[in-house]
């Protein structure tokens, strides 16, 4: 069936240095997707979305980029701190909002 | 706090019991999700509500669980006859509009049956 699914389920990065996060969707039809940020024993947070009619937004330190052709989202942290340390998620919000497994972000000092 | 709430955050039961949770969403948010997190996944969906309606369930959703939103405001969630497989973070999280919104999850209520 149809699901969300990421790339790698760790990334480790030295503070400062920039971080990418990758997420492969396989419903063509989807257009709205949304980046979650989940740190241990707390619900998932927003951080940002985009449409499907943009390929590119960004938010303070953040960016998300969309490829329909190829059916994949990356989010992009500027500068990442040790706060930045959680468990990232994307969501392929059509009528019901589905998940992947989540990549752990560790942020070495 | 203006955020979806969720009571309790923590319930311990024996297996066999039935278990209810609670969910306040934001003010005005039409849209209500019921997921399902065990360590090391993403949130499994559960089912949605559009104002009252429940408009679709998981096949994860066993005849055990149920949902209901009666008032088009607060959510519950019930379990019946636990079992040490439903052990988990049972996550709400609301939006404005009918979909394709921002969607803002509670803090969960972590279910653990032994």
């Amino acid at each position: 069936g149809e699901s969300v699914g990421l790339h790698l389920p760790t990334l480790s990065v030295q503070e400062g240095d920039n971080s990418i996060i990758n997420c492969a969707y396989s419903n063509s039809a989807s257009d709205y997707f949304i980046w979650y940020k989940q740190e241990s024993g707390k619900g998932p947070q927003f951080i940002i979305d985009i449409r499907s009619n943009m390929d590119k937004r960004q938010g303070q330190r953040v960016t998300v980029l969309l490829n329909k052709t190829v059916k994949h989202l990356s989010l992009q942290i500027a500068a990442t701190q040790p706060g930045d340390s959680a468990v990232y998620f994307c969501a392929e919000n059509n009528n019901d909002m589905r998940f992947g497994a989540g990549t752990r972000l560790t942020v070495k000092p | 706090d203006t955020g979806v709430s969720q009571d309790p955050r923590h319930k311990i039961t024996k297996r066999g019991q039935n278990v209810t949770f609670r969910c306040d969403p934001i003010s005005e948010h039409n849209r209500l999700y019921w997921y399902r997190q065990t360590l090391g996944q993403g949130p499994e969906f559960l089912t949605y509500f559009q104002n009252e309606a429940q408009l679709e369930k998981s096949r994860l959703l066993s005849d055990r669980f149920s949902a209901e939103r009666p008032k088009g405001s607060f959510s519950t969630l019930e379990i019946q006859r636990t079992e040490q497989g439903d052990s988990a973070m049972y996550l709400c999280a609301s939006s404005i509009g009918q979909g394709r919104t921002e969607a803002f999850f509670g803090q969960g209520t972590r279910l653990t049956v032994v």
